[in-house]
């Protein structure tokens, strides 16, 4: 594809459901990253997957966040049981890693609204 | 920890004038990337600029340019002939290089918002 896809671009859930959003990473690209962005903040890390394994989980707030990744490119980031406070635009980002520069190429996002 | 901090909730510009983003990093890494990412209503983050740690000479792309003074941890952009569609949020981030490939994490700032009045 021409860039990084995030589905779905909003997504209305109710305190304690589950939610799943998507990311299609640029073909090719070994590397995943996904972020949360609150309102007027800066986006935080959540998790950094190098090819099929989650190489990088530290920013992952609580067991209710979950991520995967089982092919090595589209993933998935899971969140049970939602909270209000996990309203935020979750931002994706794909990048290769064959050179000592690497771009992280972002998505638009997908905004999670927990009513 | 890494930290990144932009201390200019808002910053305002003439078109067509000079404006520059303040941003400092704590960090006590020596090897690392510094970037200016544009984050338009749409979401999409955009790479407007990135900066070795290694290399003295400031960055330069088109109208953005650098100021990086690494002692004092110090990593600026000036943006000239400022245009309306430079109007967006701007984000300073962070990445340490690890060993001869970059590792991916990066740390954003809070941001600063740029307005551009025709």
């Amino acid at each position: 594809g021409a860039g990084v896809s995030q589905t779905p671009s909003n997504k209305v859930t109710e305190k304690g459901k589950y939610v799943e959003l998507r990311c299609d990473p640029i073909s090719g690209h070994t590397a995943l990253y996904w972020y949360r962005q609150s309102l007027g903040q800066g986006p935080e890390f959540l998790i950094y997957f190098q090819g099929t394994g989650a190489a990088d989980d530290s920013g992952l707030p609580n067991d209710r966040f979950f991520a995967v990744r089982p092919e090595g490119s589209v993933s998935t980031l899971k969140i049970q049981r939602t909270e209000r406070g996990d309203s935020a635009v979750y931002l994706c980002a794909s990048s290769t890693q064959r050179e000592s520069y690497n771009e992280q190429f972002f998505g638009p996002g997908t905004r999670l609204t927990v009513l | 920890a890494q930290t990144v901090t932009q201390s200019q909730p808002e910053m305002s510009v003439q078109e067509a004038e000079t404006v520059t983003l303040s941003c400092t990093y704590d960090t006590s890494e020596s090897d690392y990337y510094l970037f200016w990412y544009k984050q338009p209503p749409s979401r999409q983050m955009i790479l407007v600029i990135r900066q070795e740690a290694y290399k003295q000479q400031n960055a330069t792309e088109n109208r953005f340019s650098v100021n990086f003074q690494k002692a004092a941890k110090s990593f600026s952009l000036k943006i000239s002939d400022s245009q309306l569609g430079d109007a967006a949020m701007y984000f300073c981030a962070y990445r340490r290089n690890a060993g001869g490939t970059s590792y991916g994490k990066l740390t954003f700032g809070q941001g600063t918002i740029l307005t551009v009045h025709p």
